[in-house]
């Protein structure tokens, strides 16, 4: 499984766009990206997930250049609720039954 | 869509004691169950993976005869801590994936269960 690398931490604030980047030097073939988000005492929630180039949904984007050596989560306009700890994590669905090994994550903390 | 429920959110026990936490995937088939467990501050370690209807593989460090796993349908899996003690208290997750090989099958987490060993 492919080791991820992301900042201890971030501060930002309220309405500013934040980019948080992974590292994921020695990803796969079939590996995916996977990107979730993490409150105090609840369990990870999806947020996002790509394989390359560019993917966009309701609440996030994500954007991994053609060598998918890292990809970077973007949270346009952020809010005081969207403080949490967001992980990154590369795993192979097909052959590790997608197995996922969580990292330290990235501590986020947006201010007023 | 892609709900997990666990049971329950939090239990206080007595050491020694044997407790069975229950994670059930609401509205999807789950060919796949992951157990978590987390310490304060820390990131989510895991357990061991489990597929319906075979033996769960525990990663390595975990003790397969303390942590007992059973996934005996698509849509539950349950995890006993069998003598519970405190070191074993943590915060424990369980996570589900539907049908596997498909390349982009996302890990649905449960909201956790709270274990306390006093």
């Amino acid at each position: 499984l492919a080791k991820t690398t992301q900042p201890i931490s971030m501060d930002s604030y309220e309405g500013q766009e934040v980019n948080i980047t992974c590292s994921h030097n020695n990803i796969a073939t079939n590996d995916y990206i996977t990107w979730y988000q993490q409150f105090p005492s609840q369990g990870p929630r999806f947020i996002i997930q790509g394989y390359k180039t560019k993917v966009t949904n309701e609440v996030a984007s994500l954007f991994i250049p053609a060598d998918r050596k890292s990809s970077t989560l973007s949270l346009p306009r952020v809010s005081l609720s969207d403080t949490a700890v967001y992980y990154c994590l590369v795993g192979d669905f097909y052959n590790q039954g997608g197995k996922l090994i969580f990292g330290q994550g990235t501590e986020l903390s947006v201010k007023p | 869509g892609a709900v997990v429920s666990q049971h329950p959110s939090w239990v206080i026990c007595k050491s020694g004691t044997s407790v069975k936490i229950e994670c059930r995937s609401l509205d999807f088939q789950a060919t796949t169950m992951f157990w978590y467990r987390q310490f304060p501050k820390q990131s989510l370690m895991l357990m061991a993976t489990s597929n319906e209807g075979s033996k769960a593989t525990y990663e390595q460090g975990v003790e397969k005869d303390k942590f007992l796993i059973n996934h005996a349908s698509l849509t539950l899996s349950t995890l006993t801590v069998t003598s519970a003690h405190p070191e074993d208290s943590s915060f424990y997750i369980c996570s589900a994936s539907g049908a596997g090989g498909r390349g982009t099958d996302t890990q649905y987490f449960g909201p956790g269960t709270r274990l306390t060993v006093l």
